[in-house]
């Protein structure tokens, strides 16, 4: 698959768990994105990475921790999770930084905590 | 902060009539102004956007419209197909750190 992947596609997990969500771009995008996204909310943006450096957190609670090994590759890590943590996380990728940068967006991972 | 409002939260229109969303935001410096589909299931996707040095700008059957004067922009469908049916999300570029606010979005359908 071309673009940007997003694996697990489904998560169920209980609130003692710990699991992680992989997103992979193929597109040599140098800026990545961890979205959260829940019925009818505005996208959340949680994390931006540009050149594998945090540029951004937008206040997330630490039982999210991003890990940014290079440019392509972007994984949420996740423990402790709490119900209305249960949503839709999408990755996203652009060029650069800059948001007037097309973003890029994964096929998302569904969440679901117990 | 900047505070984006996009209305209306669901829209129905008949098949080949016109459909028109609308954002409002708070931040007269924003500069930059995109907007995204998102069919049911998939990824968003960007269809348009537009800069603050423009007032309108088309692409086939879909347009958007910006009077900064006002702050706000709305996206433009005209003869709607079955396939425009999906969410549309605006966005909102912020000056004071480049990223993106983005509106709650709207969903639309096509009514055959």
């Amino acid at each position: 698959e071309t673009g940007v992947t997003q694996t697990p596609r489904h998560l169920v997990m209980g609130m003692t768990n710990k699991k992680s969500l992989k997103c992979e771009q193929h597109l040599g995008h140098n800026a990545m994105y961890w979205y959260k996204q829940s019925a009818k909310k505005p996208l959340e943006l949680m994390f931006v990475y540009n050149f594998k450096e945090q540029t951004e957190n937008n206040s997330v609670p630490s039982r999210f921790s991003p890990e940014c090994p290079n440019s392509s590759h972007l994984f949420l890590h996740l423990h402790t999770l709490q119900p209305e943590d249960s949503a839709l996380y999408l990755c996203a990728s652009s060029q650069g930084a800059d948001s007037t940068d097309t973003q890029y967006f994964g096929p998302g991972t569904r969440l679901t905590v117990l | 902060g900047e505070n984006v409002e996009q209305h209306p939260s669901t829209l129905s229109v008949q098949e080949g009539d016109s459909a028109v969303i609308k954002c409002t935001y708070s931040d007269s410096a924003s500069n930059y102004f995109p907007w995204y589909k998102q069919e049911l299931g998939k990824r968003p996707q960007l269809i348009i956007d537009i800069r603050s040095n423009v007032g309108e700008k088309k692409d086939q059957r879909i347009a958007v419209t910006l009077n900064k004067t006002a702050k706000h922009f709305s996206l433009h469908i005209t003869e709607t197909q079955p396939e425009d049916s999906a969410v549309y999300f605006c966005a909102v570029r912020m000056d004071s750190n480049y990223q993106l606010i983005w509106g709650a979005g709207t969903k639309l359908i096509i009514k055959p």
